[in-house]
């Protein structure tokens, strides 16, 4: 069965670091690009973060970029995302999401259930 | 990147049919064919009903179609159902940064 299981979330003072992880099952991960997509409680969806199958290349949200990682260990079929100077309109539920063909097409197929994350002091 | 703009309710009575709307500019929506929908219920993960504009993942019933004409795409469900209450979102390719999402369209089922 293809699976996206996020763990990693939790309780997080501003300023703090944290790191998310996705690990995957039932499919070729490292033929696959990743994405890390967002939603703040009672809002819309937020794309945060995409990294290519190979990790070569890395794309990030303005409003993330510069203090926010992507990355993934092939051997392991995890994603990763660290998350530095949290701030708290960074508290949403993070979800991770595979892209569903070979290119960057913003088509997710499989999404995991999502991992909570809250910064406040 | 500014999101989408899509309307924040549609609604429609069982077996009709609604359009919502998605529109962007010559940067996202009008300059490639890479326009998804994905469907979400309270508490769930989104899932993906439409890609590349007008494709349908397997699984997903044909009463869902999409469509694009200049810088604004759509998603038409026909027949409607009461499972199909829910949000609604699109998501686009584009040149700005990478990806786009919609501002988000609740659908209700009168």
């Amino acid at each position: 069965e293809v699976q996206l299981l996020e763990s990693g979330g939790g309780l997080v003072q501003p300023g703090g670091s944290l790191r998310l992880s996705c690990a995957a099952s039932g499919f070729t991960f490292n033929n696959y690009a990743m994405t890390w997509v967002r939603q703040a409680p009672g809002k819309g969806l937020e794309w945060v973060s995409t990294i290519t199958g190979s990790g070569d290349y890395t794309y990030f949200a303005d409003s993330v970029k510069g203090r926010f990682t992507i990355s993934r260990d092939n051997s392991k079929n995890t994603l990763y995302l660290q998350m530095n100077s949290l701030r708290a309109e960074d508290t949403a539920v993070y979800y991770c999401a595979k892209e569903k063909g070979y290119y960057l097409t913003s088509a997710f197929d499989i999404w995991g259930q999502g991992t909570m994350v809250t910064v406040s002091s | 990147q500014s999101a989408l703009t899509q309307p924040a309710s549609v609604s429609g009575s069982p077996g009709q049919s609604i359009t919502i709307s998605c529109t962007g500019t010559s940067s996202d929506v009008g300059g490639y064919s890479y326009v998804s929908w994905y469907q979400q219920h309270p508490g769930k993960a989104p899932k993906l009903m439409i890609y590349d504009v007008s494709n349908r993942p397997s699984g997903v019933s044909n009463r869902f179609s999409g469509s694009k004409s200049g810088n604004t795409a759509s998603l038409t469900i026909s027949g409607l159902q009461a499972e199909d209450e829910a949000d609604y979102y699109c998501s686009s390719y584009t040149s700005n940064s990478l990806y786009v999402f919609g501002t988000g369209t609740k659908v209700t089922v009168l």
